[in-house]
Order: C-alpha cells, then structure tokens, then sequence
C-alpha cells in the first residue's frame, strides 16, 4: 500500500518568515495531494490539493509543488501569520479511488 | 446542512466494554471513512464505505466493526475495548466526480478513553 513520508516533524518560524513542509510517496499511481490544517482540538480542515497534471498550485499565501518523478511534494507559506500555528498534514491516493494515507504531521509554531 | 455530526464527543470505557461511536452526514456523499488520531502517528483509516451496503478494512481495522444500511449513517463498532484504542476518532465524507477526487469532510471528532 501507499506510504507517505513527513518531513520535518515540528517546525518553529518567525512572523514574515516562509514555512516549507515537505512530503513523499511511495505509490507512482498516486495521482491526488491534499493538504490539511488542524488547530488545537478541532477538527482537520483542507487547505489546498494539487493533481498530478499539474505541478504547482497557489490560493493566496500558500502553494503546494510537485514533482511526480521524485514522487515529491510539498508546501509553501509565505508571510506566515502567527494565525497559521497548527498541525499540517500531507496524504496521497488514487483518484476515484476513496481512501486518502496521511502523513504523520508538522507542527508549525509562528511566534511574534 | 450540519456536515459531518459525530457522538458522542467524549467517551470513557472500562476495559472490555462495548460501544458504538456514531457518524451521520447530510451532504449525500457516497464515501465515509473512519480514522483514529494517535500523537505522532498521524491519522490512520481503521474502514471506509463507497457507498451503501459496502464497507471495507483500511490500516488498523483490528477490533472494530462498521456498517452502512444507508448513506448517512457510518456507526463505527469496538467490539471489547482495549487500551490500546485510546485515541480521537474522526469521521469523514466525501464524494467523487468524473473520476475527480474531491475534498473530504471531517466530523469534529469523538475523544475515546479505556482504562
């Protein structure tokens, strides 16, 4: 089965500063990459997801790359917010399949 | 619509009690999986559903059971609990289009104790 690869597992910036959050996959038919957000105590949230016929995505301050022959993919904060603060995790799967694997998680701390 | 509902939100159990967790969905979705969250382990599919009367094992689906009579509802059974199941469970939901994946929803989860 698919296997997705977290990195790194906290990460600590300051306000302004970019976060980058980098996953792997181990499933070449993996074709779907989202991105959740996850506060404390509530619930995980999408953020953005990117389609293997594309390789980069924006919505506002964030973006999401890929690069399908590494099996690669990762995502860009810029002008982080102390707001951004959570739990961010990648997952994978196979488009009209209905399972996604998550990676284990970051923790991004923006400090002011 | 209320999404994805989920109860209870918490929950202790003695060790080798049963209980069901509930999971409803008011967005017609033909996908529900359910998922543990574990500190540091991400989150893991214990079973999902494609639809209706089809349900099937993901990752960790050991000592639980689930069921589907109807697109709504996605009960998620522990059989005789353990320690070890000691975990925030989440429920989510989501569809497909044109063989086009699309978001999944989640519930606000269930805090499960066994002690």
């Amino acid at each position: 089965g698919e296997n997705v690869e977290q990195h790194p597992s906290t990460l600590s910036v300051q306000e302004g500063d970019s976060a980058v959050i980098k996953c792997t996959y181990s499933d070449s038919a993996s074709n779907y990459f989202p991105w959740y957000k996850q506060e404390l105590g509530k619930r995980p949230q999408l953020i953005i997801d990117i389609r293997s016929n594309v390789g980069e995505k924006k919505d506002q301050r964030i973006a999401v790359t890929l690069n399908k022959t590494a099996k690669h993919f990762s995502l860009h904060i810029t002008e982080t917010q102390p707001e951004d603060s959570a739990v961010y995790f990648c997952a994978a799967s196979i488009e009209g399949y209905s399972t996604l694997t998550f990676g284990k998680g970051t923790m991004l701390l923006v400090s002011p | 619509n209320a999404g994805v509902t989920q109860t209870p939100k918490f929950q202790v159990l003695k060790t080798g009690q049963s209980m069901t967790l509930q999971c409803a969905q008011d967005m017609n979705h033909e996908y529900m999986s359910w998922y543990r969250q574990d500190p540091g382990m991400g989150l893991r599919l214990i079973h999902y559903s494609v639809g209706a009367g089809i349900t099937d094992q993901g990752e960790v689906p050991n000592g639980y059971n689930v069921s589907r009579s109807t697109t709504e509802d996605f009960p998620l059974r522990l059989l005789s609990a353990a320690p070890s199941q000691t975990s925030v469970y989440f429920c989510a939901s989501s569809y497909s289009k044109g063989g086009q994946a699309y978001e999944q929803y989640f519930g606000p989860g269930t805090r499960l104790t066994v002690t």
